[in-house]
């Protein structure tokens, strides 16, 4: 069974600092999707990117980007000049050939002025 | 386009009632997933329909626990007999599945306080 594991239940960063949430993932496929969540306080789960196992080519979206290290089963979430916006919980899930994700405990950002 | 749609957003009941909540997926998204998520946890997947056919059913849901979607369109799901461990919320997502590529997109939950 897949395993995802987020070693930092809490961190912390300034605002216009740069951030990075670390990730890492069990698992015996080849060929799978990793994701990032973003969930803020009583709101909705939104999803932050996504990264294909086959692409060697690091995903990013705007001040997000990821550094996906395949054999190393790691999948980091970098957030670039942080806003107060960004403060929330992070998951990290993982897609195999199962559609399930598999998410792990998260870690609360909190990004002061 | 509208989102993910859950209703009610929270309910309260005794141990042993009978609760429905139910998903309406964003439109012509024909996946739609179900996942529970408990105070401090991540979402831990429970069952997920392709169209009206459920095709994956976590060991977590047990007998008590129940999901249809019988038209392909919105979903419930059913817990009979609720227990206090019971409480969660409850997250309700949707994807297309266009291109293989199985993004989800969540709903706003369904939080169960079970007294």
């Amino acid at each position: 069974a897949q395993t995802v594991t987020q070693s930092q239940p809490e961190m912390s960063v300034q605002e216009a600092e740069t951030v990075t949430l670390s990730c890492t993932y069990d698992t015996s496929e080849s060929d799978y999707y990793l994701f990032w969540y973003k969930q803020p306080p009583s709101r909705q789960m939104i999803l932050v990117i996504r990264q294909e196992a086959y692409k060697q080519q690091n995903a990013t979206e705007n001040r997000f980007s990821v550094n996906f290290q395949k054999a190393a089963k790691s999948f980091s979430l970098k957030i670039s000049d942080s806003q107060l916006g960004d403060a929330a919980m992070y998951f990290c899930a993982f897609q195999g050939g199962s559609e399930k994700l598999v998410f792990g405990k998260g870690t609360k950002l909190t990004v002061n002025p | 386009d509208t989102g993910v749609s859950q209703n009610p957003r929270h309910k309260i009941t005794k141990r042993g009632q009978n609760v429905t909540f139910r998903c309406d997926p964003i439109s012509e998204h024909n996946r739609l997933y179900w996942y529970r998520q408990t105070l401090g946890q991540g979402p831990e997947f429970l069952t997920y329909f392709q169209n009206e056919a459920q095709l994956e059913k976590s060991r977590l849901l047990s007998d008590r626990f129940s999901a249809e979607r019988p038209k392909g369109s919105f979903s419930t799901l059913e817990i009979q007999r609720t227990e206090q461990g019971d409480s969660a919320m409850y997250l309700c997502a949707s994807s297309s599945g266009l291109a293989g590529v199985y993004e989800q997109y969540f709903g706003p939950g369904t939080r169960l306080t079970v007294t």
